[in-house]
């Protein structure tokens, strides 16, 4: 089965500081995805850094990026200066060519950004 | 653009009862999608169209639901004869994607299920 794993259920960061998630995901496929989403308390899920997996070089965003390690499955997302406005949910999900069309989400983690 | 919007945002209803949701996608997207969230977990997929063909249905899309997207704009997704079981956040996200492309779904505020 295709599984997106993330096995931190919570973390927080002061602010100001890095913080890294971590998401690992098992698939036989060459060819796909990968996504980090945040969704804020009661707020919709917005796309946070997109990552191709033929690509070797790390996707950045502003002061959002990825460790991608194509070998090791691993998909871990950094945010530097984290900003009390970072506090949210955030998935990491893959998209694979022989999943159709669908996302295929992590369990989640939980961050907290104390001031 | 005013992105995917969800109506209604939120739905309490009596177990037994059939609701339907909206969903209007972001204009142009050719793709849609519905997930369901529980609390405390990522989203599972439910069903997806392309314009107005309905592609792929989970296993988790039993025979008391269906989805609709009548001529490839809004989608409705209607439960029949709810339980409990069903209480939920319903996602749905749009995406304008090619064959054998990674396009990237934008989502909407979502529809807050609550079965009694």
């Amino acid at each position: 089965a295709q599984t997106v794993t993330q096995s931190q259920p919570e973390m927080s960061v002061q602010e100001a500081e890095t913080v890294t998630l971590s998401c690992t995901y098992d698939t036989s496929e060459s060819n796909y995805y990968l996504f980090w989403y945040k969704q804020p308390p009661s707020r919709q899920m917005i796309l946070v850094i997109r990552q191709e997996a033929y690509k070797q070089q790390n996707a950045t965003e502003n002061r959002f990026s990825v460790n991608f390690q194509k070998a090791a499955k691993s998909f871990s997302l950094k945010i530097s200066d984290s900003q009390l406005g970072d506090t949210a949910m955030y998935f990491c999900a893959a998209y694979l060519y022989n999943q159709g069309g669908k996302l295929i989400f992590g369990q989640g983690t939980e961050l907290s950004v104390k001031p | 653009d005013t992105g995917v919007s969800q109506d209604p945002r939120h739905k309490i209803t009596k177990r037994g009862q059939n609701v339907t949701f909206r969903c209007d996608p972001i204009s142009e997207h050719n793709r849609l999608y519905w997930y369901r969230q529980t609390l405390g977990q990522g989203p599972e997929f439910l069903t997806y169209f392309q314009n107005e063909a309905q592609l792929e249905k989970s296993r988790l899309l039993s025979d008391r639901f269906s989805a609709e997207r009548p001529k490839g704009s809004f989608s409705t997704l209607e439960i029949q004869r709810t339980e409990q079981g069903d209480s939920a956040m319903y996602l749905c996200a749009s995406s304008f994607g090619l064959a054998g492309e990674g396009d990237t779904q934008y989502f909407g505020p979502g529809t807050r299920l609550t079965v009694l």
